[in-house]
């Protein structure tokens, strides 16, 4: 079983401000790894998948990268409307894992 | 687009039944394995159960094996969850998503199980 651990757990930034939100796989798992943004009483939105492939309609602000145990996603030049929860999950084997979670809050 | 509407959650006792249904849209359903994933009440993202596209292979997570069932209908283009011998710790909203490596997610249903 892989386990995501993701760090931090919770970071109060300011809008304009870069953020970085590590996750770190307990096994190699190559690029199998996709980045998810959740607001309250929302389901979860795909930002990054294998890694670093943008997805259509995300804003360019969001990108990822990281490969084997190592993740990255890196939001530039932070806007208001990013509050919310980043979870990383890799789909590299079964069963299939998610990070505990980043919570962002806006100052 | 891609369209996943969950239905059939609710409030059952421990112990009882209930079964999850997800009408998928937008997309070749038979062409994707499917997955449910549940999130308790203020707490994270947990899978549950992948489905192979044409049903021939199920993954549970441990903590449902022998309670939960997943199934598909292809011709129907639907997902469906089977929850036996529910437990308190079962409530969650538990989530449809197409799996094509990345999730694509539905908008939910809560299950709650209580007395």
């Amino acid at each position: 079983e892989i386990v995501l651990t993701q760090s931090p757990e919770f970071q109060s930034v300011t809008p304009k401000e870069k953020v970085t939100i590590t996750c770190r796989a307990s096994q190699s798992i190559g690029s199998s790894l996709h980045w998810y943004q959740q607001k309250p009483d929302q389901s979860p939105k795909v930002l990054i998948k294998y890694a670093s492939q943008s997805i259509s309609g995300v804003p360019s602000r969001f990108s990822g990268s990281g490969s084997g145990t190592d993740f990255t996603l890196t939001i530039n030049s932070l806007e208001a409307e990013d509050a919310a929860t980043y979870y990383c999950h890799q789909s590299s084997s079964f069963p299939y894992s998610f990070g505990q979670g980043t919570k962002l809050e806006i100052k | 687009e891609v369209k996943l509407v969950e239905s059939g959650g609710g409030l059952v006792q421990p112990g009882g039944s209930l079964r999850l249904s997800c009408a998928a849209s937008g997309f070749t359903f038979s062409s994707y394995w499917m997955t449910w994933v549940r999130q308790a009440p203020g707490k994270g993202l947990e899978w549950v159960a992948n489905i192979k596209e044409d049903g021939s292979k199920k993954y549970y997570v441990d903590s449902v094996k022998g309670r939960f069932t997943i199934s598909r209908d292809n011709a129907k283009n639907s997902l469906y969850l089977q929850m036996n011998s529910l437990r308190a710790e079962d409530t969650a909203v538990y989530y449809c998503a197409r799996d094509s490596g990345s999730l694509d997610w539905g908008q939910g249903t809560l299950v709650t199980v209580s007395s």
